[in-house]
C-alpha cells in the first residue's frame, strides 16, 4: 500500500536551516507529482511547495519563496524540503503528499513537526 | 486569485446527515476540488475529487455514506448516517497555478 513517511523535523532557532525528507513506497514514485503542505498550530492547511513528477516544474507559496527548496530523487523514492532562514511563523506540522496528475492530493504522510523558537 | 471558502463549523446528530460546502472564488467556478478529512490523532485522508459536473473520484475504501456533488461555484460533501468517528475537520483543496490551495476547513461535531 502507499506509504509516505516524513522525517527531519525538530526544534531550531530563527535563521537556522532544516531539511525534511519523505520516503515513499508502495507505488511508482517517478510518475507522481509531490507536495509539501503544512499546518501551523491552531490553523488550517497551507500548500508550501509542489514538484511535478519529472522535476520540470516547482511551485512555492509566497511565504517561503526564496527560502525553501523542494527536490526529489526518483532513484531513491525520496522527496525533500530544504528550509533556510527559518522564521518563528514557519512553526508547523509538515506533511508530505502525493499528487494525482500533478493536481489533487490522493495520499498523505503522517507529518513531521518543525518548531522554530529563539 | 483562487480562494476556497468554507464555514468554520458544522454540527449534526448521530445517525443524521450533514452537507458541507466549499465555495470557489469568482473566475474559478468551473474548477474541480478534492475533499480531505483530518481526524484528531489519525492524520489526513483523501475522501474524493469532485468535478464541476459533480462526478466524483473516490479515495480507497471511502464508504458510500460519503457523497460529493456540485452546483455552480459550490462543491458539496454530504455525509449520511453520521457516526462519532466522522467528527473531524474537513478541508477542500484545489490547484491553482501549480500550488495546492485549501479552504479554511470545517470542524464537524457529531452530537
Amino acid at each position: 500500500q502507499v506509504q509516505l513517511v516524513e522525517s527531519g523535523g525538530g526544534m531550531v532557532q530563527p535563521g537556522k536551516s532544516l531539511r525534511l525528507s519523505c520516503a515513499a513506497s508502495g507505488f511508482t514514485f517517478r510518475i507522481h507529482g509531490m507536495s509539501w503542505v503544512r499546518q501551523a498550530p491552531g490553523k488550517g492547511l497551507e500548500g508550501v511547495a509542489t514538484l511535478w513528477y519529472d522535476g520540470s516544474n516547482r511551485y512555492y507559496a509566497d511565504s517561503v519563496k526564496g527560502r525553501f527548496t523542494i527536490s526529489r530523487d526518483n532513484s531513491k523514492n525520496t522527496l525533500s524540503l530544504e528550509m533556510n532562514s527559518l522564521r518563528v511563523d514557519d512553526t508547523a506540522v509538515y506533511f508530505c503528499a502525493r499528487l494525482k496528475y500533478n493536481n489533487y492530493i490522493d495520499y498523505w504522510g503522517q507529518g513531521t513537526v518543525v518548531t522554530v523558537s529563539p | 486569485q483562487l480562494v476556497l471558502t468554507q464555514s468554520p463549523s458544522a454540527s449534526a446528530s448521530l445517525g443524521a446527515s450533514v452537507k458541507l460546502t466549499c465555495s470557489l472564488s469568482s473566475g474559478h467556478t468551473t474548477y474541480a476540488i478534492a475533499w480531505h478529512q483530518h481526524q484528531p490523532g489519525k492524520g489526513l485522508r483523501f475522501l474524493m475529487k469532485i468535478n464541476s459536473d459533480g462526478s466524483p473520484t473516490k479515495g480507497d475504501g471511502i464508504p458510500e455514506r460519503f457523497l460529493g456533488s456540485s452546483s455552480g461555484a459550490e462543491r458539496y460533501l454530504t455525509i449520511s448516517s453520521l457516526q462519532s468517528g466522522d467528527e473531524a475537520a474537513y478541508y477542500c483543496q484545489a490547484w491553482g497555478t501549480g500550488l495546492q490551495v485549501f479552504g479554511g476547513g470545517t470542524q464537524l461535531t457529531v452530537l
